[in-house]
């Protein structure tokens, strides 16, 4: 059973416009989330997260919005740009220091100049 | 600042041979370690943890272990790989991150693990 689930493998938009990634998660008990990014042959690198407590975190052209209710996370990155195009992982942990957390499988992003 | 370091980068192994995977952290101390591993097209699936030296928890009955011997060390081993081993292999420190005001891991460089 997987517990956070991205249904988007890939989404492509046009540089200057908005990217909208979604992810769904199924434990109601997971209390804080985290987005990742990722280019080829790297280890992803950390982006933006967000806690339960908060349904909107925003840093620069980076924003995470949370809906518990619907147990929906997406993050909007605006105006995107070429060199956001890789691959960004969605991530859920049951604890605020991000311990064990949970991973979904991904979305690639490819931005088109 | 904190630095994660992690060899080697590729690494091609026959079947039934043993396995030894190094990470270090630097800049840091007592640190949350984790060793993901990524199948092709896949997320990152988490296969131990560490929270000290010489403590470590498996998430998943594998072919593989995990060490620690020293705080800042973290191993990953397998004494024979199988076909199904094959996987890009990443260490990570939880702690905080995003210029030190979110929570989050510090992934390695990862290692591609290609066992044929």
């Amino acid at each position: 059973d997987q517990q956070v689930k991205q249904n988007s493998p890939s989404l492509s938009v046009q540089e200057g416009r908005i990217s909208i990634l979604n992810c769904d998660y199924t434990n109601s008990m997971f209390d804080y989330f985290l987005w990742y990014k990722k280019y080829p042959a790297e280890g992803p690198t950390f982006l933006i997260s967000i806690s339960s407590i908060k349904d909107k975190n925003e840093d620069g052209r980076f924003t995470v919005f949370l809906n518990k209710s619907a147990k929906h996370l997406s993050l909007h990155i605006v105006p995107s740009q070429p060199g956001d195009s890789a691959v960004y992982f969605c991530a859920a942990s049951l604890n605020t220091n991000a311990g064990k957390s949970t991973f979904g499988d991904g979305t690639t992003l490819t931005v088109k100049p | 600042s904190q630095t994660i370091h992690q060899w080697p980068a590729t690494l091609v192994q026959p079947v039934g041979s043993p396995l030894s995977l190094e990470c270090t952290v630097e800049g840091t101390s007592n640190p949350n370690l984790y060793w993901y591993r990524q199948a092709a097209g896949r997320g990152l699936q988490l296969l131990f943890y560490s929270v000290g030296i010489g403590q470590i928890s498996s998430e998943v009955p594998q072919n593989l272990s995990a060490s620690r011997p020293q705080d800042r060390q973290f191993i990953l081993s397998s004494k024979k790989l199988l076909l199904s081993d094959s996987g890009f292999y990443l260490c990570a420190w939880g702690g905080r991150t995003g210029l030190g005001r979110s929570y989050g891991y510090t992934f390695g460089s990862g290692t591609r693990l290609t066992v044929v």
